[in-house]
């Protein structure tokens, strides 16, 4: 089974409109943190916000947002007044367990963003 | 700061030649890996370490071999090339988070291709 499953291969949204990205994940550790990355065009993956389990506030940073909902195990990722250079790949990820398990990868959404 | 420097950004091989991706990382992390990344399949996991003579496979380890003699250092080598190993490499690092997870920081990739 999939231990992070991105439903949606591809979003598409209007310049300053909110998109929200799809995020759930499976695992039976009570300790696991959650991340999500941008890949642009040009390849490189930027880490872009980071929730742990045990959080009790959702995080935010600027235009990001994560919506994490514990029971039913999902961890979307929104982004605000999207902007041109928001256009590209965007991966969840997941460590459980321990702090220095390995980093476990959805297979990624593309947002198109639009003027 | 560097960060984590991978070389070279692109080779060509021919199927049955062996080379190695190197990586390198000078934040002083303990927690180094190497991931694929292949249209469709996200990023996926071949090997990691957590610590100077320690590694241990991912989900899909074959064909590569990796060492960790150093902190700063973390080689993948393709034992013999064949075309399904055409695809971008990445080479990430973390350190290990006292009480939280942490983010991994990514070089910048090697397209590999196998002709």
């Amino acid at each position: 089974a999939q231990k992070i499953t991105q439903t949606q291969p591809g979003m598409f949204v209007q310049e300053k409109e909110a998109v929200t990205l799809d995020c759930t994940y499976d695992t039976s550790d009570q300790s696991y943190g959650l991340f999500w990355y941008k890949q642009p065009s040009s390849g490189e993956m930027i880490f872009l916000i980071y929730q742990g389990s045990y959080d009790e506030q959702n995080a935010t940073e600027g235009r990001y947002s994560l919506n994490f909902q514990k029971a039913r195990k999902s961890a979307n990722l929104v982004i605000s007044a999207s902007q041109l250079g928001d256009s590209a790949m965007y991966f969840c990820a997941m460590r459980e367990g321990l702090p220095g398990t390995a980093l476990i990868f959805g297979k990624g959404t593309t947002l198109s963003v639009s003027s | 700061n560097a960060g984590v420097t991978q070389t070279p950004k692109f080779q060509v091989l021919k199927t049955g030649q062996s080379m190695t991706l190197q990586c390198a990382q000078d934040m002083n992390h303990e927690y180094m890996s190497w991931y694929r990344q292949d249209p469709g399949m996200g990023l996926r996991l071949i090997h990691y370490s957590v610590g100077a003579g320690i590694t241990d496979q991912g989900e899909v380890p074959n064909g590569y071999n990796v060492s960790r003699s150093t902190t700063e250092d973390f080689p993948l080598r393709l034992l013999s090339a064949a075309p399904s190993q055409t695809s971008v490499y990445f080479c990430a690092s973390s350190y290990i988070g006292r009480g939280r997870f942490t983010e991994a920081f990514f070089g910048q990739g090697t397209r590999l291709t196998v002709v």
